[in-house]
């Protein structure tokens, strides 16, 4: 059975940095082709794809914020994470952690619930 | 980046009925097209890929079809578990884009 599930602050200040933390079961990110991703979704952006990391440590980021984000793995303890800089109040949002489906990786079969994240000063 | 344009808004059904939701993309994305359904509590779950393929689990009561950049999401009979949030997101080519979504709610 696949899970997945994020943790993370809940609140920061504008300017912050975020550290997203997903914690999965059911696959290993050490398996040839797999991936984990991040989606959020806000009231005023709806759901935007941010990054996906592959089994061999590829990595593609949403050009819109790639300056901004860092996706990041840790195989043996079946983690992946999200770092966001310079976070604004913009940036508050459900972020959820996803596993890429398909040949691509390009859609998502497993989501997590989501973490929301607000950022207020 | 690829703009996908989804409607309607907010739609209005009864259980039994069916009911289609749309999805345009700026420009082609092939078949390349997935459907997922975001319910309050639960995580989103996917429906469709590849604009046609159900994915596995899912109802036969859903459908999915394409005719050049339009997307169809058909929901034949609607039961009641089928009332909620849906999203379309093209996955043809980074960075992956998402419809805005469309509320189906009990009539």
């Amino acid at each position: 059975q696949v899970t997945l599930k994020e943790s993370g602050p809940g609140i920061l200040q504008p300017s912050q940095t975020l550290s997203l933390t997903c914690s999965f079961s059911g696959f290993s990110l050490s398996t040839y082709g797999m991936c984990v991703g991040w989606i959020r979704q806000s009231s005023g952006k709806g759901l935007e794809w941010l990054a996906n990391i592959w089994w061999n440590d590829d990595k593609f980021y949403n050009p819109t914020l790639k300056n901004r984000l860092t996706i990041s793995m840790d195989i043996s303890n079946n983690r992946a994470f999200l770092k966001i800089i310079n976070m604004d109040p913009a940036d508050t949002a459900t972020y959820h952690c996803v596993r890429g489906a398909g040949p691509a990786r390009a859609y998502f079969d497993y989501w997590g619930q989501g973490v929301m994240v607000t950022v207020s000063s | 980046d690829v703009q996908m344009t989804q409607s309607p808004y907010n739609l209005a059904a009864s259980p039994g009925e069916s009911v289609s939701i749309n999805c345009k993309a700026s420009k082609s994305i092939s078949k390349y097209l997935a459907w997922y359904q975001q319910k309050p509590g639960k995580a989103n779950k996917l429906l469709i890929y590849d604009g046609s393929t159900l994915q596995s689990g899912i109802p036969s009561r859903f459908s999915g079809s394409r005719s050049g950049t339009d997307f169809t999401l058909t929901i034949r009979s609607l039961e009641p578990e089928d009332f909620g949030l849906y999203y379309c997101q093209q996955h043809n080519e980074f960075p992956f884009t998402f419809g805005s979504g469309t509320r189906l709610e009990s009539k």
